[in-house]
Formats: C-alpha cells, structure tokens, sequence
C-alpha cells in the first residue's frame, strides 16, 4: 500500500466551476501537508502549507486537513485557466522526507 | 533571479554510459535535493543533503551517487546507465525543513537511456 494515494485524474472542468482534488495517506505520523502545483514541463512551486487538521484559505484556494479521517483537499473556487496544471500533494514525515503523492493532472476550460 | 539551475536539460545515453547532472542554487539554501518523476509515480527523493560535504540516502538511492563539495551545487551521477532510469530529474533546495519551508525546485532534466 502506498503512504499517499492520489488520483491522477486527468480531471476536466469548466471555467469558474470549483475543483476538488485529494490525497488520502496511510501514515497517522505526518504533521504538515503541503500542495504544490506544476505546470507543463516546469518544476513543482509551493501553493499552501498546512499544519494538524483544519482549513487553510488563500484567495481562491483552500486546504483542508482531516486527520481522522487520513484526507487532505484542496479547493480551488472559480476556477481558471491558468489553474490548469498537476497538483501534488506532499506530506511531512520527517528527516527532510516529504512523501509526494502522485499528482492530479488538471484542465480548466474557458 | 536564477533560483535553482539544473544542467543539461535534455540528454540520451545508452545504456552503461555514465552522466552527472548538476544543480546549482544562488539562495545560499543549506538543503539540497535530487528527486525523480515517473508517470504514476510522483515524486521520489533520490539523494539528498542538509549541507556542504554532506549526503544522504532517499528513497530510490541505488544506482546513483551524489556530491556537495560547494554549498550552492549538487551533484548527481550515474556510474553505469540503466533503461530504467530514464526519467526527469528535479533538483530542489529549501532554507530549512522541507515540513517548515519550502522546496524550491529547478525546471528539470530529462534523461533517455535507449
């Protein structure tokens, strides 16, 4: 089983629709959950930091973290195309470890 | 404002050849990283370093070999190319704890091993 589970999609939607995309983890010891995006023959940039459980909101993005259940979100609101992108999941494990998850491929129409 | 420099970006070998890629940062940042990213994959960490004159083992390390003799590269090597590495590899480098900070990474290097 792997440590982090996320769907690679691709995932499809229109302009201004809102985007759901997720991680679910296997390890109760990570802390920090972190979604980075990427865009076509780029490296990967940081998007949000969370810490614990709960929601972090940026603009049109906001991360959620529910330990309990093992998930982590992130929803983007009124969606661009210039959203159009992979969007990674990566959590903490410690040592300078970060477990990636497989990334979501993401296309936002006009 | 070059950040992290990867060098080359694009390179073919055949199989048993040897490479280094190299990975420069103008951040003074002490930790560096190699990953590499495979379809269905995402990222894994091959090498890694917490600062000059140190390396250390990630996930995937056999088959590679690393060096940071300068604070701002890293090196990576392959000693005898396999198909199976033929991958993209993304140097990164952050100021402290990837959990804490973030990672800044280069634009990659793709590498074909026929």
């Amino acid at each position: 089983q792997k440590e982090v589970e996320q769907d690679p999609g691709p995932l499809s939607v229109p302009e201004g629709a809102i985007v759901s995309l997720n991680c679910t983890y296997s390890n109760s010891a990570f802390q920090y959950f972190m979604w980075y995006r990427q865009y076509s023959r780029k490296g990967p940039e940081l998007l949000m930091y969370t810490y614990s459980s709960g929601n972090k909101e940026d603009g049109r993005f906001t991360a959620q973290v529910d330990k309990s259940s093992k998930y982590i979100s992130l929803f983007i609101r009124d969606s661009q195309p210039s959203d159009s992108a992979t969007y990674l999941c990566a959590l903490d494990r410690g040592a300078q470890k970060l477990v990636f998850g497989q990334g979501t491929r993401l296309t936002i129409n006009p | 404002n070059a950040g992290v420099t990867q060098t080359p970006k694009f390179r073919v070998l055949k199989t048993g050849q040897s490479m280094t890629l190299l990975c420069a940062q103008d951040m003074n940042h002490e930790y560096m990283y190699w990953y590499r990213q495979d379809p269905g994959m995402g990222l894994r960490l091959i090498h890694y370093s917490v600062g000059e004159g140190t390396t250390a083992k990630g996930e995937v390390p056999d088959g590679y070999n690393v060096s940071r003799l300068k604070k701002q590269n890293f090196l990576l090597g392959l000693e005898s190319a396999a198909p199976s590495q033929t991958s993209v590899y993304f140097c990164a480098s952050s100021s402290t704890s990837p959990s804490t900070g973030e990672l800044f990474f280069g634009e990659g290097s793709r590498l074909t091993v026929l």
